[in-house]
């Protein structure tokens, strides 16, 4: 158990929705990082926030947003869904605010769009 | 661009025997170079890293070696067992002036066939 929780932990929706996922970091960490991981692709970045404030940007789409809250946790939204964006979507933290660290990832929500 | 291009994509081995990854990367400024293992509906989870300064690190039986000039890095697992089934996904860390992100190469997927 890495400390990090996602919930929730499967999502199953309809093409053209909007779905939040949230994140709850390890205790300490202010780094909060967005992954999506497809069938057979690697784990692609998307976002990272860092106590409270965007930090870094990835191939996040316009459709796609993220926010963190006073208390660290994190959310990711997704809005108008599209099959492709069925997906497993990781949050993982770190302690600093640079990559210079090890990332400790959460279980993921496996999202379907049906 | 940036980019970590990671081969074999799959590699199966006999237990005991010896596999290597090898991981290439495109910015020269990257300093840190983290390598996961994923196991089947796992989280990604960190196994071994190296910075920038040292060529060669080990831990147990994993090694990862790093030559800055050709900007390659390389983990190398001796002995394996079964339980090193699993994706192993390469790492590194790009710096720009506005942001700071660690890319994922695409993964290897071990098999150790007993």
């Amino acid at each position: 158990d890495s400390g990090v929780t996602q919930t929730p932990k499967h999502l199953i929706t309809a093409t053209g929705q909007r779905v939040t996922l949230r994140c709850s970091p390890r205790s300490g960490d202010l780094s909060v990082y967005w992954y999506q991981q497809s069938l057979d692709q690697g784990l692609q970045f998307l976002i990272q926030y860092y106590n409270g404030e965007e930090r870094a940007k990835g191939n996040i789409l316009e459709r796609f947003s993220a926010q963190q809250f006073p208390d660290l946790h994190s959310e990711l939204n997704l809005s108008s869904l599209e099959l492709g964006d069925s997906a497993l979507y990781f949050c993982a933290s770190s302690v600093g605010r640079t990559t210079y660290n090890e990332q400790f990832f959460g279980p993921g929500t496996r999202l379907t769009v049906l | 661009g940036e980019n970590v291009e990671q081969h074999p994509s799959t590699l199966s081995v006999q237990e005991g025997d010896s596999a290597v990854i090898k991981c290439t990367y495109s910015d020269s400024a990257s300093n840190y170079f983290p390598w996961y293992k994923q196991e089947l509906g796992k989280r990604p989870q960190l196994i071994i890293d190296i910075r920038s300064n040292v060529g060669e690190k080990k831990d147990q039986r994993i090694a990862v070696t790093l030559n800055k000039t050709a900007k390659h890095f390389s983990l190398h697992i001796t002995e394996t067992q079964p339980e090193d089934s699993a994706v192993y996904f390469c790492a590194a860390r790009i710096m720009k002036t506005s942001y700071d992100k660690v890319i994922f190469g695409p993964g290897t997927s071990l098999s150790v066939i007993p």
